[in-house]
């Protein structure tokens, strides 16, 4: 069965950095497009970025452009996503998430249960 | 950017109602939405993809339509498990967006 498993999240004061990180298993992880998608707390979902199955195809939220890097190691299965110049704004739980595919290209089937990032001096 | 706009923001209904929930896109999002259900604690989990076709084990209660900006969810008859909040997102163009929310509870 399919699993994502977040991790990385935790407390940084603003500015700091933090390195998310999602450990897929139960598909062919490279065979698929990744994202990751934020929620804050008691607040609606925001798409954060996309990577592409080999890596060569990259999108990034406006609010995070220039700030946040997505990545990928297909040999490790994992998904990361580094986190720069963080703002209060940026508190919230975050999720990896599978692409549908094929079938219906950026549409979410499978998500993690989150990582919480906490920006707070 | 599409923005998607969703009403009513809650809907009270009763076991055994039927639901529609709307999703209005401020550009043509063609067929390309998507829809979502989300309980408190949980991750989203995907009901229905490209306006209308229900995701894998979806029950056939739920069904989508629309198509370009105006889109809707409708729960045939509610059942207790359906009471969550449900989003809809686009993905016709960059960025993907997501709608604000409509919040389904018990009346």
């Amino acid at each position: 069965q399919v699993q994502l498993v977040e991790s990385g999240g935790g407390a940084v004061q603003p500015g700091g950095s933090l390195r998310l990180s999602c450990a897929a298993s139960g598909f062919t992880f490279s065979n698929y497009i990744m994202h990751w998608v934020r929620q804050a707390p008691g607040k609606g979902l925001e798409w954060v970025a996309v990577i592409y199955e080999d890596g060569g195809i990259i999108h990034y939220a406006d609010s995070v452009k220039g700030r946040f890097t997505i990545a990928r190691d297909n040999s490790e299965k994992t998904l990361y996503l580094q986190m720069n110049s963080l703002r209060a704004e940026d508190t919230a739980l975050y999720f990896c998430a599978k692409d549908l595919g094929s079938s219906s290209w950026h549409a979410l089937d499978y998500w993690g249960q989150g990582t919480l990032v906490t920006v707070s001096s | 950017e599409i923005v998607l706009t969703q009403s009513p923001a809650t809907l009270s209904l009763s076991p055994g109602e039927r639901a529609t929930l709307s999703c209005r896109a401020s550009q043509s999002a063609r067929s390309y939405l998507i829809w979502y259900q989300q309980k408190p604690g949980q991750a989203p989990r995907l009901l229905i993809y490209d306006a209308s076709t229900r995701a894998t084990g979806i029950p056939a209660r739920f069904s989508g339509s629309g198509s370009g900006t105006d889109f809707s969810l409708t729960i045939s008859s509610l059942e207790p498990e359906d009471f969550a909040v449900y989003y809809c997102q686009q993905r016709s163009s960059w960025p993907i967006t997501f709608g604000q929310g409509t919040r389904l509870e018990i009346k």
